[in-house]
């Protein structure tokens, strides 16, 4: 079937450390998306990729890294200079740009922070 | 600033009862505005999408209403059921906006047996 997969799940993470959460689309997807979702807050744009090997920096990029090296794959790297890293993470893709609306999502990564 | 506002918050219904679940918005020039569902630990679904020629529009027992004239948007959720517990999430695109999107912090939904 096709659709978005991240991993892991959860994540425990002691301060100080870099964490890489994986999100692989097989939808063939040209843009994808990494959003943080925190409590009684709307979804966050971190970063977003339009195609391979190109990436822009949305509203929260500080504290993260990533990568488009290929189309099926957008890995997200949370650094230790992230201040509180502590969140519910979601992966997206769209089939074109994100002006239609449509985004299809994984079932999410959750961080804590030790 | 382009803003979605949804109400209320959180919502506790019994099942079998119907309810409606707000959004309004600022957000202009207006291009669509789509209905999320997400189940608590996973990731949104689509329900709908709205553009501004479209007034309703139904999917099942959703039906979503838009108003674009007062920019406000309804979401209807008729005989409810213990699976429509759930967040309802909000999202309005801007025209020409690329790759931003304006999320509401979404409605709480609990139906409760």
């Amino acid at each position: 079937d096709g659709g978005i997969t991240q991993s892991p799940k959860y994540l425990f993470r002691k301060e100080g450390q870099n964490v890489t959460l994986s999100c692989e689309q097989n939808l063939n997807h040209d843009a994808m998306y990494w959003y943080r979702q925190d409590p009684g807050q709307g979804l966050r744009l971190i970063y977003y990729s339009q195609i391979v090997n190109d990436f822009q920096k949305g509203d929260i990029a500080e504290g993260y890294s990533v990568s488009r090296e290929k189309k099926e794959s957008f890995p997200l790297t949370v650094t230790s200079a992230q201040k509180n890293p502590t969140a519910f993470y979601l992966c997206a893709s769209s089939p074109q740009g994100a002006n239609t609306g449509e985004l299809f999502f994984g079932e999410g990564s959750r961080l804590t922070v030790l | 600033k382009n803003q979605v506002e949804q109400s209320p918050q959180s919502l506790i219904i019994l099942e079998g009862k119907n309810c409606t679940l707000q959004c309004n918005y600022t957000v202009s020039p207006f291009s669509n505005l789509r209905w999320y569902k997400q189940d608590t630990g996973r990731g949104p679904v689509s329900l709908t999408i709205m553009t501004f020629s479209e007034n309703t529009k139904s999917n099942g027992r959703y039906t979503a209403t838009l108003d674009a004239d007062t920019k406000q948007s309804s979401l209807h959720i008729t005989a409810s059921q213990l699976s429509d517990s759930a967040s309802y999430i909000c999202v309005v695109t801007r025209e020409n906006s690329g790759y931003a999107l304006n999320f509401g912090k979404g409605t709480s939904l609990l139906v409760t047996p």
